[in-house]
């Protein structure tokens, strides 16, 4: 059964730092992967998808690698903005299934 | 924006109810999938439609069904709602294709009293 696994649960760094979000998943027959970022209350806005062929993908200040033989995949934002803070959800399609398997998301706040 | 489009954005029913969520996919896209998403969580599977047929589910009792119509718009309805329904509830829509990327609305807020 595929698990998705995001450490840590909430982040709190100050303005300009660069920082890394982690994301880990236990069944390596993924689709794809894709991070995601939701402000409270609100959707989800797509951030970068990546094909299971790819190791990463960059647009603008974010960079998500993955290694799917590890489980692993990491989000990269360089010098954070306080704009930056929300809940950043990363998620797997699996190879058997439709469906989205999403982790539980880190909190993210960016302190001005 | 996305071009997927949810209504209402929030909504207050009482136990024991009935409601239906819509969702207006976005252009071009022939596949819509539902989710739940309680506070603090991530969002979870309630099933997906493709050309109007349901081809996966979640583990949501059928008190969740749902609906695909030809202009692949969609619907979520739930009967006999229980307090533990309160959530946001998310549709997403993409194109055809297992690979393809989830372009998710802004969820509708569902409260049950």
């Amino acid at each position: 059964k595929q698990e998705v696994t995001q450490i840590p649960a909430a982040l709190s760094v100050p303005e300009g730092e660069n920082l890394v979000l982690n994301c880990s998943f236990t069944d390596s027959a993924i689709y794809n992967l894709q991070w995601f970022r939701q402000d409270p209350g609100k959707g989800l806005t797509s951030l970068l998808l990546i094909q299971s062929s790819q190791r990463e993908q960059t647009s603008g200040r974010l960079n998500a690698s993955l290694d799917k033989s590890s489980g692993r995949s990491t989000l990269y934002i360089a010098a954070s903005q306080p704009g930056d803070s929300a809940t950043y959800l990363c998620a797997v399609r699996p190879s058997s299934a439709s469906k989205i398997i999403f982790g539980s998301g880190t909190r993210l706040s960016i302190r001005p | 924006e996305t071009g997927v489009t949810q209504s209402p954005t929030h909504l207050i029913k009482t136990r024991g109810q009935q409601v239906t969520l819509r969702c207006s996919s976005q252009s071009g896209h022939n596949t819509v999938s539902w989710y739940q998403q309680a506070l603090g969580q991530g969002p979870q599977f309630i099933f997906q439609y493709y050309r109007e047929e349901e081809n996966g589910r979640g583990n949501f009792p059928p008190r969740f069904s749902g609906l695909q119509f030809p202009n692949y718009s969609s619907e979520l309805n739930v009967n006999a709602l229980e307090l533990d329904d309160s959530a946001l509830y998310l549709c997403a829509s993409s194109p055809a294709g297992w690979d393809t990327e989830a372009f998710f609305g802004q969820g509708t807020r569902l409260t049950v009293v």
